[in-house]
């Protein structure tokens, strides 16, 4: 198994781009979570999808959006970068939350 | 408000000491309490679940809701398990899969030889 990807692993984008950022769960895995980690910081929960339905939001603006599909892949999407987005962005699935959730090596974002 | 707190930033032991890295938490439901450890250079990983009551790499955590604390103890470090340390709180407000966890700012171990 190969675990959860993220792709890509880095990236580099200018102020005001956006940007999508992918996650491929664990076989079998129905439900996908979102989190930015800021250096210094534990990881901060954006968005989860259980079998393709928005489950669970954080505290982040509308220009940040997520998605997952049949296959439940996901997409996390930001609009309007800012320099502040600059963080390390983890992806996370998991079969049933009482588990755990099993992470992605992350996509490094730098906006500048 | 969902929150949880790890007091130290960094805990430097000797190996063979015992260690016990805090976390408290606050929630008014009932907690999923979580601890995952990254390693240098590696990913994230999920070392205990509080549901399960194991023992992991000889560590071993309790959940204590009078205290509203779940420290993660090992009566004898490795140098080996210098990384770090995560405690995590699930559980949210929906009723299906609660998927959010409320991560703490970390704590760094160091075993020194």
């Amino acid at each position: 198994d190969a675990g959860v990807t993220q792709s890509p692993t880095h990236l580099i984008k200018t102020r005001g781009q956006h940007v999508t950022l992918r996650c491929s769960p664990i076989s079998g895995h129905k439900s996908v979570s979102w989190y930015q980690q800021v250096l210094g910081q534990g990881p901060q929960f954006i968005f989860q999808y259980y079998e393709k339905e928005e489950r669970g939001r954080g505290n982040f603006p509308d220009r940040f959006s997520a998605r997952q599909f049949p296959n439940y892949s996901s997409e996390l999407n930001v609009n309007a970068l800012l320099l502040g987005d600059s963080a390390l962005y983890l992806c996370a699935s998991s079969l049933r939350h009482t588990y755990g959730y099993t992470f992605g090596s992350g996509t490094r974002l730098t906006v500048v | 408000a969902q929150r949880v707190t790890q007091p130290e930033k960094l805990l430097s032991v000797f190996k063979g000491a015992p260690v016990e890295l805090k976390c408290n938490y606050s929630y008014s439901g009932s907690p999923e309490l979580f601890w995952y450890v990254q390693y240098s250079r590696q990913r994230l990983q999920l070392l205990l679940r509080h549901i399960s009551r194991e023992s992991i790499k000889g560590f071993t955590a309790d959940l204590n809701k009078g205290e509203t604390s779940f420290h993660l103890k090992k009566p004898f470090a490795q140098e080996e398990d210098s990384a770090m340390y995560y405690c995590a709180l699930g559980g949210s407000d929906y009723g299906g899969s609660q998927g959010n966890l409320i991560f703490g700012k970390g704590t760094k171990l160091s075993v020194k030889p």
